[in-house]
């Protein structure tokens, strides 16, 4: 296994109230993404970062912050949560070293209801 | 917008058959990858294929690179029931940073 773990696994929260979802490694990489996954969209971007400190938006990013203090942890929070914010969210780290992208390893998955 | 479209949406097959699953995308890219999901779980790799080579194979899994077509695609032989997962190609677009984005994926049912 690669190392990385996300919590919660599951959360039901209600519209406004604010959520941190946390993914945490053991592996040093330096890349680490927040995707979310809903039906007829795949996964799509949220945040990712480059090492601690230094992350930036994908293509989905608002309504979604970011923070990575240290290399081993990044977390997404959810100033406010919406019901359109309903998904499933899976955090990433990247293998890759140099100029290339390597193997992603994913988390299990954290699915958040907002009702 | 997607940068990968998987195709087709969704298979189903016999086991023993082969399963052919297709992936497009729109822009040059580094390599392109494919992961499988099983049910309520999260991406596992399966395969890499660099934008310099045109095939690779894994056990028996086969994916083919077309960059003059943009696609690529990935051949499971001997189709069994545990392969039944979605499947997903993610692209790693050229000169940017390291930003995998994955298509809508194909949803494969292999019958027992």
């Amino acid at each position: 296994d690669a190392g990385i773990t996300q919590s919660p696994r599951h959360k039901v929260t209600e519209t406004g109230t604010p959520v941190t979802l946390r993914c945490h490694q053991t592996e040093n990489h330096r890349y680490m993404y927040w995707y979310r996954q809903d039906p007829g969209h795949g996964l799509r971007l949220i945040h990712y970062s480059y090492g601690v400190k230094d992350t930036d938006k994908g293509e989905v990013s608002d309504g979604y912050s970011v923070s990575r203090s240290k290399t081993e942890d990044f977390l997404l929070t959810l100033e406010s949560a919406t019901s359109s914010q309903t998904s499933v969210y899976f955090c990433a780290i990247n293998s890759g070293q140099g100029g290339n992208t390597g193997e992603l390893f994913f988390g299990e998955g954290s699915r958040l209801t907002v009702l | 917008s997607q940068q990968g479209e998987e195709d087709p949406q969704a298979l189903s097959i016999q086991e023993g058959e082969n399963a052919t699953m297709n992936c497009s995308y729109k822009t040059s890219i580094n390599n392109l990858q494919w992961y499988r999901q099983n049910s309520g779980r999260g991406l596992v790799h399966l395969i890499l294929i660099r934008s310099n080579e045109r095939e690779k194979h894994s056990g028996r899994l086969r994916v083919t690179l077309d960059t003059s077509k943009k696609s690529s695609s990935l051949l499971i032989t001997a189709s069994r029931a545990a392969d039944t997962a979605s499947y997903f190609c993610a692209t790693d677009v050229r000169g940017g940073s390291y930003i995998p984005t994955f298509g809508r994926g194909t949803s494969l049912i292999v019958h027992p």
